[in-house]
């Protein structure tokens, strides 16, 4: 079965300390992986993408194809960060790329 | 470009009721998902219409249905409303691969 595990509910930080939010998956096939964050009273929306291999915000994100993981990290976590992060993955099977499949999510919460 | 616009924002039902919800998507977005996010079971996956055709489904009953018009606006109906159906219900157009670009939701509370 296709399915995310995000194994945190909550992860509690300070300003400037590093930061890593698990994201392990179950997939048969090759997935597409996202991180899609929420910020307070904002819309769901898309962070990053493993095929793009960027740095958002100064979150990066490596797939793990052997352990099947796509963490997202960034070294230097700052007070706006604070948000909800989900990973998803979206089935690459014919018709199947805009189903995406998510984690239930992550709080990070950064402090001062 | 306006974004994915979802209404109503919100709205109150009783059990046994129907409700139909409506989502426009961002201009030439041509795929329109819908998502149900509840504390319980977070963002599931309802079904995904492309070009008026239901081209994914989730593993929802037959009670929540869908539609797509020639405009790619999309509607959601849920009949038969029960107090598990109280949800946020998040509508996402894409132009493909994942990228999704989601609406702020419509909050469904079945009293």
């Amino acid at each position: 079965a296709q399915r995310v595990t995000q194994p945190e509910k909550l992860l509690s930080v300070f300003k400037g300390a590093p930061v890593e939010l698990k994201c392990n998956y179950s997939y048969s096939g090759s997935p597409e992986l996202f991180w899609y964050v929420q910020y307070s009273r904002q819309r769901l929306q898309l962070l990053l993408r493993h095929i793009s291999r960027e740095s958002i915000k100064g979150f990066t994100a490596d797939l793990n194809k052997g352990e099947t993981s796509f963490h997202l990290k960034k070294p230097f976590a700052q007070e706006e960060d604070s948000a909800m992060y989900y990973c998803a993955l979206t089935h690459s099977s014919p018709g199947g790329y805009n189903k995406l499949i998510f984690g239930a999510g992550t709080r990070l919460a950064v402090h001062p | 470009k306006a974004g994915v616009t979802q209404t109503p924002r919100y709205l109150i039902k009783t059990r046994g009721q129907q409700v139909t919800l409506s989502c426009s998507p961002i201009s030439g977005h041509r795929s329109v998902s819908w998502y149900q996010q509840t504390p319980g079971q977070g963002l599931q996956f309802l079904f995904e219409y492309f070009s008026e055709t239901q081209r994914n489904k989730g593993n929802f009953p037959g009670r929540f249905s869908g539609r797509q018009f020639s405009n790619s606006r999309s509607e959601m109906n849920v009949s038969t409303l029960e107090l598990g159906d109280s949800a946020l219900y998040l509508c996402a157009s894409s132009l493909g691969g994942g990228l999704a670009f989601f609406g702020q939701g419509t909050r469904l509370t079945v009293v």
